[in-house]
């Protein structure tokens, strides 16, 4: 059952526009939720992060967002850069599991 | 920054055949690592967790005597693939919980091939 969900597996835009990346989560208990960059052939890397105990988190040109109501969290990614081409997952964890549920990950493509 | 070494980067060997995969954290302790498997275009799973000088907590439908997880070190995790077969085939990546609340780090995976 996939409590971590990324219903747009791609996603194109424009050099210079923003890159909003949505993910949905089903389970209540998680906590903690992060964005990973990955490029093919490796492993993910670290993006950004949010605790539930806010709805907005910024680090240069991410921004995270978290409507914990709904159950969904957003990446915003401004603006984009041609390097920000690769997949993009959203992951989750809750305060007392050290386990990471991942989203499939969306595929962005920025075009020059 | 913490850095998760992962080898080898590619294997390919034949069916019937063990391969085995090490995850190395290089200027930390990790107390607990993480094995995980994609297959293309599909989302990280989490095969199961291993935590140094326990036995590894696989995950369900895991087959635990086929996937070999040893944690004998605070900085060495390995992963052996025992017999393998052609639908084994798949990249492989451990993540090494960083000890800072909520860390983790990746390694770079393994594209494993059984032919």
């Amino acid at each position: 059952d996939q409590q971590v969900k990324q219903n747009s597996p791609s996603l194109s835009v424009q050099e210079g526009r923003i890159s909003i990346l949505n993910c949905d989560y089903t389970n209540s208990m998680f906590d903690y939720f992060l964005w990973y960059k990955k490029y093919p052939a490796e492993g993910p890397t670290f993006l950004i992060s949010i605790s539930s105990i806010k709805d907005k988190n910024e680090d240069g040109r991410f921004t995270v967002f978290l409507n914990k109501s709904a159950k969904h969290l957003s990446l915003h990614i401004v603006p984009s850069q041609p390097g920000d081409s690769a997949v993009y997952f959203c992951a989750a964890r809750g305060s007392n599991d050290y386990k990471l549920s991942f989203g499939a990950g969306t595929t962005v493509t920025v075009r020059a | 920054g913490a850095v998760v070494s992962q080898h080898p980067s590619w294997v390919i060997c034949k069916s019937g055949t063990s391969v085995k995969i090490e995850c190395r954290s290089l200027d930390f302790q990790a107390t607990t690592m993480f094995w995980y498997r994609q297959f293309p275009k599909q989302s990280l799973m989490l095969m199961a967790t291993s935590n140094e000088g326990s036995k590894a907590t696989y995950e369900q439908g895991v087959e635990k005597d086929k996937f070999l997880i040893n944690h004998a070190s605070l900085t060495l995790s390995t992963l052996t693939v025992t017999s393998a077969h052609p639908e084994d085939s798949s990249f492989y990546i451990c993540s090494a919980n960083t000890g800072v609340f909520y860390g983790y780090t990746f390694g770079s995976g393994t594209r494993l091939t059984v032919v």
